[in-house]
């Protein structure tokens, strides 16, 4: 069974610019999250869907951020336009239920 | 704000130690433990969740306790390899997180040397 994937896994953009990144879940996890890890800090939660809807959204740190996952499937983030402070690895994570979430690899995003 | 914290930051093994770290979490409303283990562009592997006090929970050499009276977790390496080389993540979840959100804590760096 394939798991959670992640496009790209590295992007570098200038201040800015705008980038989507996309995550593509475990088929039929319902559950899907979105979370940022900042050099050398703490993996912080930005976002949950379920299904198509956005049951969570508390960690989002600004509306230069959008979350979308037409159709509950895959899901993208864009980030509009991107600021120095969003450098960092961003993962998404799907689960069936809410009691374990498999994470992908994460993109590395570096804003210049 | 919740604080999730892990200790030591890193450390250093030689190969065929044993070792153990901690993460210690907010004793209330506590639901579960998890814990991950993540080696740099990889996905975080998950290696336990764990729910009851007094659990322990075992994977190969690597094995996990939890008390949540007092909010401490303890991870265990028996005879460490150099695959053990990675960043080990503890993530608490709380009863009013009904819908999963994991709080991590900065993350143990093990680095085992031959």
């Amino acid at each position: 069974e394939a798991g959670v994937t992640q496009f790209p896994s590295h992007s570098v953009i200038e201040k800015g610019q705008t980038v989507t990144l996309r995550c593509d879940p475990i088929s039929g996890h319902d559950n899907l999250y979105w979370y940022r890890r900042v050099m050398g800090k703490e993996i912080k939660f930005l976002l949950h869907f379920v299904k198509e809807s956005k049951q969570d959204e508390s960690g989002m740190p600004n509306n230069r951020f959008l979350a979308e996952r037409t159709g509950g499937t895959y899901s993208t983030l864009k980030v509009q336009p991107a600021e120095l402070e969003d450098s960092g690895v961003y993962f998404c994570a799907t689960g069936q239920g809410y009691n374990e979430q498999f994470f992908g690899p994460g993109t590395r995003l570096t804003v210049l | 704000i919740l604080n999730v914290e892990q200790s030591p930051q890193s450390l250093h093994v030689q190969e065929g130690d044993s070792t153990n770290f901690t993460c210690s979490f907010p004793s209330s409303n506590f639901y579960a433990l998890h814990w991950y283990r993540w080696e740099t562009a990889k996905s975080p592997e998950a290696l336990f969740v764990m729910t009851l006090n007094g659990d322990e929970k075992k994977k190969g050499r690597i094995s996990a306790t939890l008390n949540t009276k007092e909010g401490y977790s303890y991870l265990y390496i028996k005879g460490s390899q150099p695959e053990d080389s990675a960043t080990y993540l503890c993530a608490f979840r709380m009863t009013t997180d009904s819908w999963g959100k994991l709080q991590f804590g900065a993350g143990t760096q093990v680095v085992v040397t031959p």
